[in-house]
């Protein structure tokens, strides 16, 4: 099985901070990844499709790069509503893996 | 407009089973992959299977294969998952959620079923 390595697993930043999230395959995934942003309570909402795509009506301060084993997320300018966990997931045809997830707390 | 609703929560004894119902609509119901996602209290996201609603087949994880089954039926677009053998390891929330080939990733989710193992 494919295993997604993310970090750090918590980060503490400021508002209006640049925030930057890395996933890692233990073996190349191409550009089939995706991002998620999941709240307390909720279901995780996607964020970023096959690497660097953002999904419609998600806010441009969100980007996503990479391919091959490595991957990151950036939030350009951290607002309120950005306070939450961050998941990687990788998928091909028959199985998907999460990373392990990363929380992003007020400093 | 798409909606995935599951069954209400469930409270088991461990070494019994659960079954969770996840009922599409807004949508044809064959035309997209269901998977299972579970997550422990405070923990992860795991991605447990899919079903391909269309052809009946399925892909477990490997660490589950022996105790899980995922079913659908068509008449009420509806998928199930059941977990057997339950032990207190397998207290979390169960989602349903509709994977988008051409986004890579879930773009609805079910509201979530609390599976409790407790003697």
């Amino acid at each position: 099985d494919i295993q997604m390595t993310q970090s750090p697993s918590t980060l503490s930043a400021s508002i209006g901070d640049r925030v930057t999230i890395t996933c890692r395959a233990s073996q190349s995934i191409s550009n089939y990844l995706a991002w998620y942003q999941q709240k307390p309570g909720t279901a995780p909402k996607l964020l970023i499709y096959k690497a660097s795509n953002l999904k419609s009506g998600v806010p441009s301060r969100f980007s996503g790069s990479g391919s091959g084993t490595e991957f990151t997320l950036t939030i350009s300018s951290l607002q309120p509503d950005d306070f939450a966990t961050y998941y990687c997931q990788r998928y091909n045809s028959y199985s998907l893996t999460f990373g392990g997830g990363t929380t992003v707390e007020i400093k | 407009q798409v909606q995935l609703v599951q069954s209400g929560a469930e409270v088991k004894k461990p070494g019994a089973s659960v079954k969770v119902s996840c009922k599409a609509s807004g949508y044809t119901f064959t035309n997209y992959y269901l998977h299972w996602v579970r997550q422990a209290p405070g923990q992860g996201l795991e991605w447990l299977g899919l079903i391909d609603p269309s052809s009946v087949s399925t892909s477990y994880a490997q660490k589950l294969q022996a105790r899980i089954t995922m079913s659908r039926d068509t008449s009420t677009s509806t998928v199930y998952m059941e977990l057997s053998s339950l032990q207190s390891e397998d207290t979390a929330v169960y989602f349903c959620a509709r994977f988008k080939w051409e986004l890579g990733g879930f773009d609805s989710w079910g509201q979530g079923t609390l599976v409790t193992v407790s003697s």
